[in-house]
């Protein structure tokens, strides 16, 4: 029932692009995009609600495609400061879902 | 800015004893859960709460976890009988979907678990 992240773990360049993946094998409510540093809560970066939308927030974006049950997230230009590990959570009947997330690392 | 406090930050236990890890949602969210994350994995839903009443759980929440929001502020999580594998940091989480338009979910600071 929860959602398949890929890939497990990046490693960056500062400024490389990244693009994490999400999918689910049931249909989506809707998608969220959460970002942890270690020993911290998650924090919520965004939530797409609807099949065909995308969103930004500074330099990441993410979309959802319904259909396919799948939502991306894409960071561009990256910066150290996005170094975390990157959960989605899709959201069925009264309950949400993570991924087993995918560890991101930016290096100078 | 509102905010879901918890408490303990930190317990240390005894295998086989009671713990009641605390948590205050923000104050007009319907919706309350408790996620358990293992040191160094993922974020695991364990219960939702709505309306005086579990919506949802998993298949982790079994007979030892019990919730209960006592007095329409707290919502607690106990575990029964502690196990070693309970060893956890433990999430609480509100929100209220549909309010702006977005179901942010808000995560306390998590209460972390050891059971010795």
């Amino acid at each position: 029932q929860q959602p398949v992240q890929s890939p497990q773990a990046v490693i960056l360049r500062e400024g490389e692009d990244a693009v994490i993946n999400c999918s689910s094998s049931k249909a989506l409510y809707s998608v969220h995009w959460y970002r942890q540093k270690h020993g911290e809560a998650p924090v919520f970066l965004m939530i797409l609600l609807k099949g065909g939308e995308q969103k930004g927030h500074e330099k990441i974006s993410a979309s959802f495609n319904e259909k396919k049950q799948q939502s991306s997230l894409y960071l561009t230009a990256s910066q150290l400061s996005y170094s975390g590990t990157y959960f989605c959570g899709t959201e069925g009947y009264n309950d949400m879902r993570f991924g087993a997330g995918t560890r991101l690392t930016v290096k100078p | 800015e509102p905010e879901v406090t918890q408490t303990p930050s930190h317990q240390v236990t005894q295998m086989g004893q009671e713990v009641i890890l605390r948590c205050v949602p923000i104050s007009n969210h319907l919706y309350f859960y408790w996620y358990r994350q293992i040191l160094g994995q993922k974020v695991e839903f364990l219960v939702s709460f709505y309306n005086n009443e579990i919506s949802e759980k998993s298949e982790i929440f079994d007979d030892q976890f019990s919730v209960e929001r006592p007095d329409g502020s707290n919502f607690t999580l106990k575990i029964r009988s502690t196990k070693l594998e309970d060893s956890a940091m433990y999430f609480c989480a509100s929100n209220f979907p549909g309010q702006a338009d977005t179901g942010e979910l808000f995560f306390g600071e998590g209460s972390r678990l050891t059971v010795l």
